[in-house]
């Protein structure tokens, strides 16, 4: 059973960098795709972007400026920073395995882990 | 953007109910759409991928169908440990959005 953990702070200071891991387990980062997916409390899902172990990256174009995605495959991580945030930021983030099939979909997610972007 | 509509925002019904939630595309996704379920504190769940393909272990009272603008999600008698709000998601072309969601809760 593929497992996804997120990892990072919990409260960032408005117009400072966000940043988050998430480790997986039992699946080799150098396979498939993996996506970050937010949620802001109380409303609905936003993808925020996906990338491939190669460094082939896709991001929403509505962050594209402020997000950046990596993995690390010696620690089968992969990671996500959103510069410059404010509070619109607040969300609980997600991580996920995207499985391409007629385009992708989340298969496997994290527990999600919330971010406060406050002072 | 493709942008992504639900219908009913939210719903009540009774367990042994046959529920129907519909999303809408703002352009044809053909069958790039897949449902999933989400309860509260919870990560969502995939139930659908491909418009009508019902993922493993998923209980067959799910179902869904639909191609272009216009897909179902079923669930031919409603159990308890469905109370949950469903969401669809095109995967036809980024950014890949989500609908607004449909709260299913009981009556």
């Amino acid at each position: 059973q593929v497992q996804l953990q997120e990892s990072g702070p919990g409260l960032v200071r408005p117009s400072e960098t966000l940043s988050l891991t998430c480790t997986v387990s039992d699946a080799s980062v150098s396979r498939y795709y993996w996506s970050w997916i937010r949620q802001p409390p109380g409303k609905g899902l936003e993808w925020i972007g996906d990338m491939y172990y190669s460094g082939s990256t896709n991001y929403n174009p509505s962050l594209k400026s402020r997000v950046t995605m990596s993995v690390d495959t010696s620690k089968n991580q992969f990671s996500l920073k959103l510069s410059s945030v404010t509070a619109a930021d607040t969300a609980v983030y997600y991580c996920a395995r995207a499985a391409y099939s007629y385009g992708p979909f989340f298969d496997y997610w994290g527990q999600g882990t919330l971010v406060t972007v406050s002072s | 953007d493709i942008q992504m509509t639900q219908s009913p925002s939210s719903l009540s019904a009774s367990v042994g109910d046959r529920v129907t939630i519909t999303c809408r595309a703002s352009q044809t996704i053909t069958n790039y759409l897949n449902w999933y379920q989400q309860k509260p504190g919870k990560a969502p769940k995939l139930l659908i991928s491909a418009a009508s393909t019902l993922r493993s272990g998923v209980p067959s009272r799910f179902s869904g169908s639909g191609s272009g603008t216009d897909f179902t999600l079923t669930i031919s008698s409603l159990q308890p440990e469905d109370f949950a709000t469903y969401y669809c998601q095109q995967s036809f072309s980024a950014p890949f959005t989500f609908g607004p969601g449909t709260k299913v809760d009981i009556k």
